[in-house]
């Protein structure tokens, strides 16, 4: 199996904050990585597929870029709303491997 | 907008089976993959296996083989996912969500979870 290890598993940052994740796979998965997004009691919501591209109607301070076993993901501004846990996944071969999840949180 | 809705929340004695439902909105099922992942209390997500709608097809987690059955009824474009032999460990939010037909593990869609506690 794929592993995905994520970092940090929890951040704090103000409102406004540029904020970064990173993602590593312990294989090539080439660019076969999403970012979602998950708030308390609710279901995930893709963000970011293809490592990069950005799912229709999410807002374009979210970012992603890599390929190959290293990824990142980006609030470029930080908003109230973005007070969730986001996670990777890669999807390049079953089973679908996750990330450990990053919580983020306002100072 | 493409739309999971789950099956409500389940208790369950050890050694039972529970048996989640997934409806897909519109003509949606026929168009998709569906998959079931499972997120235990305040652990990552765990991928159990997927069906082809269309053709019925599955293919499972190693670690769920023999346990966990996934069906389909296309007439009512509802998905399904049995676990038995129940145990504690199995207490769990089970999600269902869906990926296209043209790139069948590109997870898109998430139904809104089903908790399942395991509880004698």
């Amino acid at each position: 199996d794929i592993q995905m290890t994520q970092s940090p598993s929890s951040l704090s940052a103000s409102v406004g904050d540029r904020v970064n994740i990173s993602c590593r796979a312990s294989q090539d998965i080439s660019t076969f990585l999403s970012w979602s997004q998950q708030k308390p009691g609710k279901a995930p919501k893709l963000l970011i597929y293809s490592a990069s591209t950005l799912e229709t109607g999410v807002p374009s301070r979210f970012s992603g870029s890599g390929s190959g076993t290293h990824f990142s993901f980006t609030i470029s501004s930080l908003q109230p709303e973005d007070i969730a846990t986001y996670f990777c996944q890669q999807y390049d071969t079953v089973p679908l491997t996750f990330g450990g999840g990053t919580k983020v949180e306002t100072k | 907008q493409e739309q999971l809705v789950q099956s409500g929340a389940e208790v369950k004695q050890p050694g039972a089976s529970v048996k989640v439902s997934c409806k897909a909105s519109g003509n949606s099922l026929s168009a998709s993959y569906i998959h079931w992942v499972r997120q235990a209390p305040g652990q990552g997500f765990e991928w159990m296996g997927r069906i082809n709608p269309n053709s019925g097809g599955t293919k499972y987690a190693q670690k769920f083989q023999g346990r966990v059955t996934i069906t389909r009824d296309t007439s009512i474009s509802t998905a399904y996912m049995e676990l038995s032999g129940l145990r504690s460990d199995d207490t769990a939010v089970y999600y269902c969500a869906r990926a296209p037909q043209w790139l069948i593990l590109r997870v898109d869609h998430w139904g809104q979870g089903t908790l399942v506690t395991v509880s004698s």
